[in-house]
């Protein structure tokens, strides 16, 4: 069974500051793997796709690595805002049937 | 941009009533999935359907449990008899084929069972 984990539960920074949020799941076997972002009470909107035959994908000041063999990916916004503020969450698709979620981090960036 | 829509946004409900929950899925994908989210845990996958049929479930979706694509476009999901704990926010998503397409999620319904 794929146990996906976020690290850390949250985060507070200063504006301005980069962010390094890390996820780690235990089935390397997998299709690809999302990072959705979750404002408070909302659904889920998706960030980033990367496949799992690529290391890398970015979107504008977000950018997205993944190290399969090892089971981590992480993903980095450059020079956060208080925008940036919500929760982040990494899914594993192990198949074309279902995606796993890790609980994800929490994030506050301050003015 | 293509989206996926739920309806309602807010239900509430008496304990032992069914409810019903829909989604449009985006019409060009394939795999339809339903997932819920207890307030402060994480989100859990319950049911995916493909070809008009459950591909995979997991242990919570019971037999109070039931989805259906009545004609094409709607994606339903029935709770025959609402607990308490069922009371959640229930997300649906639709995808694709394979490694190289993003699931997409609707904004969820907030279902409160009293």
């Amino acid at each position: 069974k794929q146990e996906v984990t976020q690290i850390p539960a949250a985060l507070s920074v200063p504006e301005g500051e980069n962010l390094v949020l890390n996820c780690s799941f235990t089935d390397s076997a997998i299709y690809n793997l999302q990072w959705f972002r979750q404002d408070p009470g909302k659904g889920l909107t998706s960030l980033l796709l990367i496949q799992s035959s690529q290391r890398e994908q970015t979107s504008g000041r977000l950018n997205a690595s993944l190290d399969k063999s090892s089971g981590r990916s992480t993903l980095y916004i450059a020079a956060s805002q208080p925008g940036d503020s919500a929760t982040y969450l990494c899914a594993v698709r192990d198949n074309d049937y279902k995606l796993s979620f890790g609980a994800g981090t929490t994030v506050t960036v301050r003015a | 941009e293509p989206e996926v829509t739920q309806t309602p946004s807010h239900q509430v409900t008496q304990m032992g009533q069914e409810v019903i929950l829909r989604c449009v899925p985006i019409s060009n994908h394939l795999y339809f999935y339903w997932y819920r989210q207890i307030l402060g845990q994480k989100v859990e996958f319950l049911v995916s359907f493909y070809n008009n049929e459950i591909s995979e479930k997991s242990e919570i979706f019971d037999d109070q449990f039931s989805v259906e694509r009545p004609d094409g476009s709607n994606f339903t999901l029935k709770i025959r008899s609402t607990k308490l704990e069922d009371s959640a926010m229930y997300f649906c998503a639709s995808s694709g084929r394979g490694q190289v397409t993003e699931a997409f999620f609707g904004q969820g319904t907030r279902l409160t069972v009293v």
